[in-house]
């Protein structure tokens, strides 16, 4: 079983202030690490595959940096607004295309 | 377009009941998961199929089987329901995002009580 943390399990932002928090995986085997949001009562939702060492991904507000040598990517909410409520998972990809999941950062957003 | 379905959204059963939950797509993916979620943890895989025709175990296989119906359905069957499987249950539906690995596209989950 391959093993995948995400810590802090949960965050408290206030609105506009930035946060960051961190996924580490095993730096062997490595084919891909995604990072899925999901808010409460809806579905995970893809927000970046990142594949090669130095990745860098943005989408709005978020990006996400990649370290395959020694296993961690970091998400980053700059600027954090209520509607970034979620839980932020991500997936670590290997060999056979199958994803295993962290257990998430739960990230609450106060006005 | 209605992405991925489940059915039902929410279940009860009794322990030693059996029952099937029910997983479409209409994205013309090849690959579909299923996946539970339990407080605490993060979603682990029970059995996924990378195309029609083909199944392959998870990491919380046991107590569960599926069956790739066709290229659009997979569905999930507890045979003898127990306690321990109370659960949500996510399925989902990927489409290769050039990494050798798919991105994942989720369904609405079925929420399963067992008394």
């Amino acid at each position: 079983i391959l093993n995948v943390e995400q810590s802090p399990q949960s965050l408290h932002v206030q609105e506009g202030d930035s946060t960051n928090f961190t996924c580490s995986f095993p730096s062997s085997n490595f084919y891909a690490l995604h990072w899925y949001r999901w808010e409460t009562a809806k579905s995970p939702e893809a927000l970046f595959v990142m594949t090669l060492n130095g990745d860098e991904k943005k989408k709005g507000r978020i990006s996400a940096t990649l370290n395959t040598k020694e296993g961690y990517s970091y998400l980053y909410i700059k600027g954090s607004q209520p509607e970034d409520s979620a839980t932020y998972l991500c997936a670590f990809g290997a060999a056979g295309n199958k994803l295993t999941f962290g257990g998430g950062t739960r990230v609450l957003v106060k006005p | 377009n209605a992405g991925v379905t489940q059915t039902p959204k929410f279940q009860v059963l009794k322990t030693g009941q059996s029952m099937t939950l029910q997983c479409a797509q209409d994205m013309n993916h090849n690959s579909m998961y299923w996946y539970r979620q339990d407080p605490g943890m993060g979603l682990r895989l029970i059995y996924y199929s990378a195309s029609e025709g083909t199944t392959d175990k998870g990491e919380v296989p046991n107590g569960y089987n599926v069956s790739r119906l066709n290229k659009r359905e997979f569905s999930l069957r507890l045979e003898s329901a127990a306690p321990s499987q109370t659960s949500v249950y996510f399925c989902a539906s990927g489409v290769s995002s050039g990494s050798g690995t798919d991105t994942q596209y989720f369904g609405p989950g079925t929420r399963l009580t067992v008394l």
